[in-house]
């Protein structure tokens, strides 16, 4: 059974940089059918999508993060990374990992989300 | 950035009743629309993508509707675990850019 696994420290200071993995079990990264993405949601908040990554290295930001984000993947360890530099307690969220739906038609860009890691919580502060 | 409007912010009803939500986008989407629930504590499941298309092992019950700026999702009869968040989120096709609206929690009245 396909599973997503979030792993990373919980607490950041501010200024340092966020760095989360996420473990895919059960089927390889390397699959030239999906994208996997980061997002996250603040307590009580909304969802925000941070980027995709596909098994080639080839990535798409949220714009609004792009300057301070690097997403890379690990095939040989069927695993996917995020990076977040210079964190402020804004950046304090619950970080989902995700599998995109399959290409399809030709197109890759069936960027909807139908697996989630648990998400990991990770809080901003000194 | 395309924006996502999500109508009502609340919807209080009883178990066997509809349920009709609402997204509405800044700007045309086509298609490229999809629909979550999430309860608490848990990450966000699919329900619809594509506008209209249930996501694999989701219930009959939920269908969703609509193209351009406006959407639908209604939950024919509400179940009491169909009690939870719903967001809507969006793809632009070029660059690929994505955004979810800011839920509706359907709650029990």
């Amino acid at each position: 059974q396909l599973q997503l696994q979030e792993s990373g420290p919980g607490l950041v200071k501010p200024s340092e940089t966020l760095s989360l993995t996420c473990t895919v079990s059960g089927a390889s990264i390397s699959s030239s059918s999906y994208y996997w993405g980061w997002i996250r949601q603040s307590p009580g908040k909304g969802l925000e999508w941070i980027g995709n990554i596909y098994h080639s290295g080839s990535t798409y930001y949220n714009p609004s993060l792009k300057s301070r984000v690097t997403i890379s993947v690990d095939t040989s360890k069927n695993q996917f990374s995020l990076k977040l530099s210079s964190v402020t307690a804004a950046d304090t969220a619950v970080y989902y990992c995700a599998r995109t739906l399959p290409c399809s038609g030709g197109s890759c860009l069936n960027w909807y989300f139908d697996l989630w890691g648990r998400g990991t919580l990770v809080t901003v502060s000194s | 950035e395309i924006v996502l409007t999500q109508s009502p912010a609340t919807l209080s009803l009883s178990p066997g009743e509809r349920a009709t939500l609402s997204c509405r986008a800044s700007q045309s989407v086509g298609s490229y629309l999809a629909w979550y629930q999430q309860k608490p504590g848990q990450a966000p499941r699919l329900l619809i993508y594509d506008a209209s298309n249930r996501a694999t092992g989701i219930p009959a019950r939920f269908s969703g509707s609509g193209s351009g700026t406006d959407f639908t999702l209604t939950i024919s009869s509400l179940e009491p675990e169909d009690f939870a968040v719903y967001y809507c989120q969006q793809r632009n096709n070029w660059p690929p850019r994505l955004t979810f609206g800011g839920g509706t929690k359907v709650e029990i009245k």
